[in-house]
C-alpha cells in the first residue's frame, strides 16, 4: 500500500510557484521520498528525490520537514506544460530490492 | 540520461490470444525492472519486480500464470499477457533501476493494450 497522501487536485496560475504538499507520516528512517509526474498517456517523469535534506535541481525544489512526516514539492515558475499528475512516492524496501509504490497523486492544473 | 524503451506503444489483440510487451534499458544495465499497470484515471499499480536471471516477484493479487515475466538479460525484460480478455485492457508501464544514474528509476513510455 502507498505510504503517501496528497490532495486530489490543485490549480496554479502560470508564472507563479506551485507548492504541492505530501504527507508520509509512516515513513521509515531510511526510506527516500521521490516525486514523479505523468502527463496523459505517457510514462512517469522523474522530478526529484530526497532523504532528509532539502533538495533542488533544475526542475524543482523538495522541502522535507525535520520529522520527515511531510514534504512539499515546489515548481518555482509554473508553465502550462507543467499541467500533469504529480506523484509523491516513498521508496519501500522489499525482499528483492527497493520499489516505488505509487499513491493517488495530485492533478495540477496550471492556468493562464 | 538513462533511457528505457518500451515496445509496442500500443497493441490491439483478440480475446484468448497472448501479447508480449518488451522493456529495454538502452544505455545502462538493469538488474531490476518493474512492471506496472494503470487503468484510466487511476494511479500506477505495481504488478511485479523482475530480476535478471531469476524469477519475478509478483505483488499480492497479481496472477503469475496470467502475466508472465522474463528478464533474461541485463537490458531486456518482457511481460506476456496470456489468454488476454477485455478486462486486461490497460496501460502497462515498465521501469528500470539505473544504479549508476541520478534518478535511480527510469520509466518507459508505456504500452496501451486493448483486447477486443
Amino acid at each position: 500500500d502507498a505510504k503517501t497522501t496528497q490532495p486530489p487536485s490543485m490549480d496554479c496560475a502560470e508564472g507563479r510557484a506551485a507548492n504541492l504538499p505530501c504527507n508520509h507520516s509512516t515513513i521509515s528512517g531510511n526510506e527516500y521520498v521521490y516525486w514523479y509526474r505523468q502527463i496523459h498517456s505517457q510514462g512517469p517523469q522523474y522530478i526529484i528525490h530526497g532523504l532528509k535534506n532539502n533538495e533542488t535541481n533544475e526542475m524543482a525544489s523538495l522541502i522535507i520537514t525535520e520529522d520527515r512526516k511531510s514534504s512539499t514539492l515546489i515548481l518555482p515558475h509554473a508553465t502550462l506544460r507543467d499541467t500533469a499528475v504529480y506523484y509523491c512516492i516513498v521508496r519501500v524496501a522489499a525482499e528483492y530490492g527497493n520499489k516505488l509504490v505509487f499513491g493517488a497523486g495530485t492533478i495540477l492544473r496550471v492556468k493562464s | 540520461g538513462a533511457v528505457v524503451s518500451q515496445h509496442p506503444s500500443w497493441v490491439i489483440c483478440k480475446s484468448g490470444t497472448s501479447v508480449k510487451i518488451e522493456c529495454r534499458s538502452l544505455d545502462f544495465q538493469a538488474t531490476t525492472m518493474f512492471w506496472y499497470r494503470q487503468f484510466p484515471k487511476q494511479s500506477l499499480m505495481l504488478m511485479a519486480t523482475s530480476n535478471e536471471g531469476s524469477k519475478a516477484t509478483y505483488e499480492q493479487g497479481v496472477e503469475k500464470d496470467k502475466f508472465l515475466i522474463n528478464h533474461a538479460s541485463l537490458t531486456l525484460s518482457t511481460l506476456t499477457v496470456t489468454s488476454a480478455h477485455p478486462e486486461d485492457s490497460s496501460f502497462y508501464i515498465c521501469s528500470a533501476r539505473d544504479w549508476g544514474g541520478r534518478t535511480g528509476y527510469t520509466f518507459g513510455s508505456g504500452t496501451r493494450l486493448t483486447v477486443v
